[in-house]
């Protein structure tokens, strides 16, 4: 999956339980991107940062945060304000428009 | 917000026949790219094509994009098992980095 790592692969969350997924990358890219896939329907974008300390909702970023504190790293925090939490997570970054795509975490609820 | 839409949604070929699948859109774009994925895995790039191209090859891949229609075919040639996955299109306007992905098409090749 191109130098985009993603852990863990599954997830399980306890009611009102906040989790963190981590996304790392070695391909010297500034701009990182977390979309949630839902079955059947195409990928949603969270949040996306386009440099260090910086980043941005997408369309559906509520119950969600993000740090960027260092260019490899994107973690994605999934909050208790997450009622549907349930979802395939995917991290990716990108060099030109290309994205780069890790291989992805399977959030469940307990 | 999502901008692409496949068509057809899931499609069943068999082991050397072609695969076409149509991808349309809505607001106007600078470019529209393929992905792949595989079952649980995570998106592949395949194939990009610009607003001021028509056709493009790559491989046994071929794509097509017509900005008055606003849609684009992405065919597969002489397809192979392998070629399961499911396919995606994604649009990227000249105002943003973000891509707007449709909800895919499920390709299966039986041998």
């Amino acid at each position: 999956d191109g130098g985009i790592t993603q852990s863990p692969k599954y997830l399980f969350r306890k009611e009102g339980q906040n989790v963190t997924l981590s996304c790392e990358q070695n391909l010297n890219h500034d701009a990182m991107y977390w979309y949630r896939q839902d079955p059947g329907q195409g990928l949603r974008l969270i949040y996306y940062s386009q440099i260090v300390n910086d980043f941005q909702k997408g369309d559906i970023a509520e119950g969600y945060s993000v740090s960027r504190e260092k260019k490899e790293s994107f973690p994605l925090t999934v909050t208790s304000a997450q009622k549907n939490p349930t979802a395939f997570y995917l991290c990716a970054s990108r060099t030109g428009v290309k994205l780069f795509f890790g291989s992805g975490t399977q959030l469940s609820v307990l | 917000s999502q901008q692409g839409e496949e068509d057809p949604q899931a499609l069943s070929i068999q082991e050397g026949e072609n695969a076409t699948m149509n991808c349309s859109y809505k607001t106007s774009i600078n470019n529209l790219q393929w992905y792949r994925q595989n079952s649980g895995r995570g998106l592949v790039h395949l194939i990009l094509i610009r607003s001021n191209e028509r056709e493009k090859h790559s491989g046994r891949l071929r794509v097509t994009l017509d900005t008055s229609k606003k849609s684009s075919s992405l065919l597969i040639t002489a397809s192979r098992a392998a070629d399961t996955a499911s396919y995606f299109c994604a649009t990227g306007s000249s105002n943003d980095y973000k891509l707007s992905f449709g909800a895919g098409t499920t390709v299966t090749v039986r041998a």
